[in-house]
């Protein structure tokens, strides 16, 4: 019954820095997405996954910014070159079948000094 | 440019009334909407989510409304306590479209 798991739960890195944020969608979910939410801002779209179709990459802001998502289960979000304005916190969010309620993990909350 | 509104200034009343949060939006034409709830360095939480053709639904003490004439779902939690604080998002999904576009989220300090 574990919920939807993110790690690191904080990373520090250098601006220039390759990162790479994990999540473990809730066993079972068809869809996976991410998110990010910076500091008194709204959840900001950046990539959605369903079963085997064709992510929709349509929020990701640069060519920095990729996803993968491994056997339908583990996704993998990587910032190459990390930036000062990639600061925020990436949210992932899984659920049962496309468009039903969404269950978040906590959150990686990324600083780029 | 589609646009969903929340206020951005906290919402606080005392412990027992009932808060009432507000979501506008503009340009959208939403299958549905969504509330969700979000603690201080939490995920946001799942709390309610209504169909375009439903007028009002409930859950325990609280109720959401969506008028899609005036684009507004309004929600509301009765009875209000503390541990009702927190920060309340509302989120948009067009038909068709699987991604639910988020407001920027109104917080609620409920005063004992």
């Amino acid at each position: 019954g574990a919920g939807v798991s993110q790690s690191p739960s904080n990373k520090v890195t250098e601006k220039g820095k390759d990162v790479e944020l994990r999540c473990d969608p809730i066993s079972g979910h068809t869809a996976l997405y991410w998110y990010r939410q910076s500091l008194g801002q709204g959840l900001e779209f950046l990539i959605y996954f369903q079963g085997n179709s064709a992510p929709d990459k349509s929020g990701l802001p640069s060519d920095r910014f990729s996803a993968e998502r491994t056997g339908g289960s583990v996704s993998t979000l990587t910032i190459q070159r990390t930036q000062q304005e990639d600061s925020a916190v990436y949210l992932c969010a899984s659920s049962p079948a496309a468009g039903v309620p969404l269950h978040f993990g906590n959150g990686t909350r990324l600083t780029v000094t | 440019s589609q646009k969903i509104e929340q206020n951005s200034e906290a919402l606080n009343i005392q412990e027992g009334k009932t808060a009432t949060l507000t979501c506008n939006y503009t340009n959208y034409s939403p299958a549905y909407l969504q509330w969700y709830r979000q603690d201080p360095g939490r995920g946001p939480v799942f709390l309610l989510l209504i169909r375009e053709n439903e007028k009002e639904k409930r859950k325990e003490r609280l109720k959401v409304t969506f008028d899609t004439t005036l684009k507004q779902s309004l929600f509301h939690i009765t009875a209000s306590q503390p541990a009702d604080s927190a920060t309340y998002l509302c989120a948009l999904s067009s038909g068709g479209s699987y991604i639910p576009t988020f407001g920027r989220g109104t917080s609620l300090i409920v005063h004992p």
